[in-house]
């Protein structure tokens, strides 16, 4: 299994540009989470989905992010704009099951720097 | 308070040394415990799960106390590898399934 895979490993962007990043999760898991990362805050979670319907977006920061799920092996993250303070590391997470006793498994992350 | 606390760090601990980490949660519901570990620019990696009577996987030991809201991880006779992040991960309690991490203890094992 190739794990869970996102695109683009780097993004520099320019403030007010439209940013997309994406993940495939594993084949297989019900639960997609998208994390943010900074050196200030840590590991925030911004929203989860469970067999693509979104659960819980209460950690998305604003009317500028959106995500979606079309279907169970691909999500986008939308910042639309941008501003230099979403610079982070996004990372995008997935696992099976619902007892929460589950293993998260990441992809290598997005480092997105705005400009 | 924040959900998740751990006490940043860095430990910096010559190789072959015992060190431990402590983690406190605030949700007193919460079902399930983990530690990761987060290497420099790299995604996060379980390292083990907590169990209530304690657990053990070679040099390392994962316990959790309910009573103190508090899991700990200890590390024996560090290797340079074991030089990371360990993030203490919390999930569930009130029905919910969100994993929550701490911000992470930076561990650094020198010769």
């Amino acid at each position: 299994d190739a794990g869970v895979i996102q695109s683009p490993r780097h993004e520099v962007t320019e403030m007010g540009q439209e940013v997309t990043l994406r993940c495939k999760p594993i084949s297989g898991h019900d639960y997609l989470f998208w994390y943010r990362q900074t050196m200030m805050r840590g590991l925030e979670l911004l929203i989860y989905f469970n067999n693509n319907v979104p659960i819980d977006d209460s950690g998305m920061p604003e009317d500028r992010f959106s995500a979606k799920m079309p279907n169970a092996s691909f999500s986008t993250l939308k910042i639309q704009p941008s501003e230099p303070r979403d610079s982070a590391v996004y990372f995008c997470a997935s696992t099976a099951g619902t007892g929460g006793n589950e293993k998260l498994f990441f992809g290598s992350g997005t480092q997105l720097s705005v400009l | 308070r924040k959900e998740v606390e751990q006490d940043p760090g860095p430990f910096n601990v010559p190789e072959g040394a015992t060190v431990a980490f402590n983690c406190t949660y605030s949700n007193s519901a919460s079902q399930s415990f983990f530690w990761y570990r987060q290497d420099c620019r790299k995604e996060p990696k379980l390292l083990m799960s907590v169990y209530s009577s304690g657990n053990e996987d070679g040099r390392f030991t994962a316990q959790l106390n309910r009573a103190s809201q508090y899991i700990s991880l200890l590390i024996r006779d560090s290797k340079l590898s074991d030089s990371a992040t360990y993030l203490c991960v919390v999930n569930g309690g009130g029905g919910s399934y969100i994993p929550t991490f701490g911000r992470g203890t930076s561990l650094i094992v020198h010769p």
